[in-house]
């Protein structure tokens, strides 16, 4: 079944500067995607999506860029805030069903 | 507009005991999902729910986990008897209906530990 991954499971980023989060999926055929913040003590958050005819979609200080030639998509956050702290959680189709995998997650830290 | 509802927020049992977690989804919408988040983990779908009926249990662990909602509303999950491998963030969510599964609205959860 589809798979989702992450890099890195930890980054820390001095306030101000761009963040990149990196996910990788084993499907080639899905075709949707989901970026999710997860603050502590809350429950995941939509951010953005992108669907797998599209690069590239930004949204209010975030981008995410798809590359389905190697399974890979990134969540970019433009000036990086300290309310931008959080887990991060791309999430993709699961091959039967409708509903998602999500991938383990990438705790963002912002430094000060 | 309300969010998704859960409780308790926080529960601690002793293994092979029980323990039960409700959920109020946004008014309106039809499809209700559970969630198994193990710490360091992304969330794990348990149940999906279309009303009163269950749309996707495959995941669900049947010899001692159930849930059930009977009027198309709100939901219990229940653990009988709990394993301290079932410590975990057990999330609630919500969708208008299951064509739309990617606009799901997630609960605060309820965190469970195991000992």
């Amino acid at each position: 079944g589809e798979s989702v991954g992450l890099h890195l499971p930890t980054l820390s980023v001095q306030e101000g500067d761009n963040s990149i989060i990196n996910c990788a999926y084993s499907n080639s055929a899905s075709d949707y995607f989901i970026w999710y913040k997860q603050e502590s003590g809350k429950g995941p958050q939509f951010i953005i999506d992108i669907r797998s005819n599209m690069d590239k979609r930004q949204g209010q200080r975030v981008t995410v860029l798809l590359n389905k030639t190697v399974k890979h998509l990134s969540l970019q956050i433009a000036a990086t805030q300290p309310g931008d702290s959080a887990v991060y959680f791309c999430a993709a189709p699961r091959d039967y069903g409708q509903n998602f995998v999500f991938g383990p997650g990438t705790r963002l830290s912002v430094l000060p | 507009e309300a969010g998704v509802a859960q409780s308790p927020r926080y529960k601690i049992i002793e293994k092979r005991q029980s323990v039960a977690f409700w959920c109020n989804p946004i008014s309106g919408h039809a499809t209700l999902y559970w969630y198994q988040q193990i710490l360091g983990q992304g969330p794990k779908l348990l149940i999906q729910f279309q009303n009163n009926g269950v749309v996707d249990d495959s995941q669900l662990p049947k010899d001692r986990f159930s849930a059930e909602r009977l009027k198309g509303v709100d939901s219990t999950l229940k653990i009988q008897p709990a394993k301290l491998e079932d410590s975990a963030v057990y999330l609630c969510a919500s969708s208008l209906d299951r064509a739309t599964p990617y606009e799901q609205y997630f609960g605060p959860g309820t965190r469970l530990t195991v000992t």
